[in-house]
């Protein structure tokens, strides 16, 4: 059973201040992995995705890769209120595997 | 505007019905999919399709069915069977090629209650 591990929180930080959720997978032959932002009683929005080891910025995002450790984060820099949701990570399998797999997801809440 | 809609928004069933919920997209995306989500439980699959008139089976198949006779269209079916239907249900959709795969677009969504 493929699985996608987040910390479930709620994670609290000041407006401002960087927010940093993290993600853990089992499948090693995962290729393609997205962070997702659900706001209460909506549906996911798609706010990155990466496929390479390293960083990829996007904004105030950052999404970070590291398949050796089977290790995938999103930073959140200068917080604000509106970022206040739950985020998802989602992970793909390898080969021709369109599925994704879901966390949880984290809440964030930002404190004006 | 291009999209996927879904309808209704709330549903309500009473125990021993089956119901219908839509998902339409324009986005001419091959792959569709059903999601059901509750409280604390994340995304969960119940069935997916990456070309019309196929489809398989995801992690919670058991008392649901869809079709895919258009490109466009995957709706799913709620049967009496399933015995815990209340839930948030999300359509998606993904191209299958391309520069960037895999990326599901979700619908607004439709609660289902059971009366």
């Amino acid at each position: 059973q493929k699985e996608v591990e987040q910390n479930s929180g709620p994670l609290s930080v000041p407006e401002g201040a960087i927010a940093s959720l993290n993600c853990t997978y089992s499948d090693r032959g995962s290729q393609s992995f997205f962070w997702y932002r659900q706001y209460s009683g909506k549906s996911p929005e798609l706010i990155m995705f990466i496929y390479s080891n390293g960083d990829k910025e996007d904004g105030r995002f950052t999404a970070q890769l590291n398949k050796a450790s089977q290790y995938v984060s999103l930073l959140i820099r200068d917080s604000q209120p509106s970022d206040s949701a739950t985020y998802l990570c989602a992970v793909t399998g390898g080969g021709s595997n369109y599925k994704l797999t879901f966390g949880k997801g984290t809440l964030l809440t930002v404190n004006p | 505007d291009g999209g996927i809609t879904q309808s209704p928004k709330y549903l309500f069933r009473k125990e021993g019905q089956n119901v219908t919920l839509s998902c339409e997209q324009n986005l001419n995306h091959d792959a569709m999919y059903w999601y059901r989500q509750d409280p604390g439980q994340g995304l969960r699959l119940i069935y997916y399709s990456q070309i019309v008139n196929d489809f398989q089976k995801g992690d919670i198949a058991e008392g649901y069915s869809v079709s895919r006779e258009k490109k466009e269209s995957f709706p799913l079916t709620v049967t009496s069977a399933q015995k815990n239907p209340t839930a948030f249900y999300l359509c998606a959709s993904s191209p299958l090629g391309g520069h960037r795969p895999n990326e599901q677009f979700f619908g607004p969504g439709t609660r289902l209650t059971v009366l």
